[in-house]
This record gives C-alpha cells, sequence and structure tokens, in this order.
C-alpha cells in the first residue's frame, strides 16, 4: 500500500536535531515535488512541508525539507515536546497518476 | 477559513455499500478539487481519487476504479465518495481532502475531521 519509504520510528531530546527520512523512486521523489504531514493521534493528517521545503502558514521554521535524487528529508530542529507525533512523506506518482505516502515515522521525544 | 465536516462513524457487513458525506463551508466550494485518502489502522494514508465540485469530473486511482463512486451536489456544497462491495479490508479512517492552493494542487492542508468505517462480516 504505502509506495514510499520511512524509518518506523526516530527520537531526540528536547532541543536536539531530528533528521526523517524517506526513500522513493524514479517516478515519484524522482520526477516530482515532495510534501510532509504530520499526524497526532485520532486526528487527521497536518501539512507541514510542501514543494519540497515550502511551509504552509503557521509552520514553524524548525520544520525543513529537501530533497536529493529518489530520497527526501524532514528536519525537526530544537525538538519540543509537542513535536511527539507520526511523520508521513507525499509524492506524486507518474505510474499511480495520483500522491503515494510513506510509511510513516514515529517520533518520539525523550 | 473553509472547513470540510464529514458524516459520522458506519458499520457495514461485507458485500455492502457505504456513502460518505464531506460538506464544505464557506464559498469556495466550486474552486478546488476534492480528494478522497483512507487510513486503514496503524498504515499510512492511500489516496483514492478525486473529484472536481464544479463540472462533476472524477478521476479514481486504478487500484479503486469499478468499486467506488465519487459525486457531488452543488446546492448544498457536499461531495461524496460511495465504496461497493465492501471487504474487511476496508476498515479504515476515510478522509476527503483539498490542496493547498500554492502547491501542485497535490498537497492537501485542508482535511474533514474522517469517517471511520468498520466492516465486519
Amino acid at each position: 500500500q504505502s509506495v514510499l519509504t520511512q524509518p518506523p520510528s526516530a527520537s531526540g531530546t528536547p532541543g536536539q536535531r531530528v533528521p526523517i527520512s524517506c526513500s522513493g523512486s524514479s517516478s515519484n521523489i524522482g520526477s516530482n515535488t515532495v510534501n510532509w504531514y504530520q499526524q497526532l493521534p485520532g486526528t487527521a493528517p497536518k501539512l507541514l512541508i510542501y514543494s519540497i521545503n515550502q511551509r504552509p502558514s503557521g509552520v514553524p521554521d524548525r520544520f525543513s525539507g529537501s530533497k536529493s535524487g529518489t530520497s527526501a528529508s524532514l528536519a525537526i530542529s530544537g525538538l519540543q515536546s509537542e513535536d511527539e507525533a507520526e511523520y508521513y512523506c507525499a509524492a506524486w506518482d507518474d505510474s499511480l497518476n495520483g500522491p503515494v505516502f510513506g510509511t510513516g515515522t514515529k517520533v518520539t521525544v525523550l | 477559513q473553509v472547513q470540510l465536516e464529514q458524516s459520522g462513524a458506519e458499520v457495514k457487513k461485507s458485500g455492502a455499500s457505504v456513502k460518505v458525506s464531506c460538506k464544505a463551508s464557506g464559498n469556495t466550494f466550486a474552486g478546488y478539487y476534492i480528494h478522497w485518502v483512507r487510513q486503514a489502522p496503524g498504515q499510512g494514508p492511500e489516496w483514492m481519487g478525486w473529484i472536481n465540485p464544479k463540472s462533476g469530473g472524477t478521476k479514481y486511482a486504478q487500484k479503486f476504479q469499478g468499486w467506488v463512486a465519487m459525486t457531488r451536489d452543488t446546492s448544498i456544497s457536499t461531495v461524496y465518495m460511495e465504496l461497493s462491495r465492501l471487504r474487511s479490508d476496508d476498515t479504515a479512517v476515510y478522509y476527503c481532502a483539498r490542496p493547498h492552493s500554492g502547491s501542485g494542487g497535490e498537497a492537501f492542508d485542508i482535511w474533514g475531521q474522517g469517517t471511520l468505517v468498520t466492516v465486519s462480516s
């Protein structure tokens, strides 16, 4: 079901920088932009980053995105307790002709 | 501020159909495509397709072609997603979502609250 691969978990102490990777293929990340979502338990996903590195209004600049080849990365700088959530990457897939999502990474603040 | 309000949870038997509604508040109903995304328990989201509320045009993910139907009622700013021949693995939270105006149309910044559909045998 999930076409993009993410590590199942990541963690850090408050203030640390936590990177999250997302691996895809030439039909999705390799040829299209990447978006990132944050999801708290029992709620809908929240758009965190779009078009690789753009933040919607209201999203702190602690969150940043990047892309290289068929992989992408989200970085959380200055980790805070409220950042504890599930994070999903997503990208348009030319084969599906629609967006595909990642497997998800659970971020824990130690 | 545009909001998407979905219908309540459903419990269905295998083989039945379910129809989920998504009502848009605000006056931009016809201006953006509405997408449907589902999320099975413990899994990542899965895109199902979109509907153009203005024209009624649709596009479905290949996996769902033949057993999903997306429709709209412009008089009440509501879109619908109907899934037929339900199986147990269709148990999921179903979301409607609207693209961010600054993206290429595939980044969703406005989501409904989700509708849990439970399929029992």
